[in-house]
């Protein structure tokens, strides 16, 4: 089955910094990758995803690369603020009923 | 106006016991999920259903039983409770399978096991 790895755990950035995570599949054939943030106490939220037909997607301060051939995904936040602070996620699919594999989670803290 | 909604939010009960906890979504979805997040935050799958068939069942304890009396609730029936079983439990739901469409979670269920 699909295997998905996080890193880093935790990340902290000073606020106006960027900020990378970067994961990685197993499964050559997954082809949607969705990223997820969580804030404390609240369930998940999808802030951008990409297909795999696509090598990029920028949506204002968030944006996604995807390389197929070497199966990792990156998102990538700049012009970090403090309410970018909470647990991003990312997730692989790769059947057809929405089965997502998650990574382990990325703590990030944006210091002022 | 609360997309997915789950009860309780909080439950804590003895070893042994039996609780359910409920989910509602009011987007028109056609499939809803239950995930199970760890301690260390770890989210896992457990079952999906799509249009009140369920559609993915992992490798989960029979103890655990969901039911989805129509496409807008899926509940989750747990037997037997263990000290391991205590996490927080999320319901999501998508337009469909397959992912296509985003999914969405409902604020979680945060139980423990005493």
């Amino acid at each position: 089955g699909e295997n998905v790895e996080q890193h880093p755990s935790t990340l902290s950035v000073q606020e106006g910094d960027s900020a990378v995570i970067k994961c990685t599949y197993s499964d050559s054939a997954s082809n949607y990758f969705p990223w997820y943030k969580q804030e404390l106490g609240k369930g998940p939220q999808l802030i951008i995803d990409i297909r795999s037909n696509v090598g990029e997607k920028k949506d204002q301060r968030i944006a996604v690369t995807l390389n197929k051939t070497a199966k990792h995904f990156s998102l990538h936040i700049t012009e970090t603020q403090p309410e970018d602070s909470a647990v991003y996620f990312c997730a692989a699919r790769t059947d057809s009923w929405g089965k997502l594999q998650f990574g382990a989670g990325t703590q990030v803290v944006v210091t002022p | 106006d609360t997309a997915v909604s789950q009860t309780p939010k909080y439950l804590v009960t003895q070893m042994g016991n039996d609780k359910s906890i409920k989910c509602e979504q009011n987007l028109g979805h056609d499939t809803m999920y239950w995930y199970k997040q760890d301690s260390k935050k770890f989210l896992k799958i457990m079952f999906s259903y799509n249009n009140k068939e369920l559609i993915i069942n992992e490798t989960v304890p029979n103890r655990f039983s969901p039911k989805s009396p129509d496409k807008a609730h899926l509940n989750l029936h747990i037997n037997s409770l263990e000290l391991g079983d205590s996490a927080v439990y999320f319901c999501a739901s998508s337009q469909e399978p397959g992912g296509r469409e985003t999914q969405y979670f409902g604020p979680g269920t945060r139980l423990l096991v005493l």
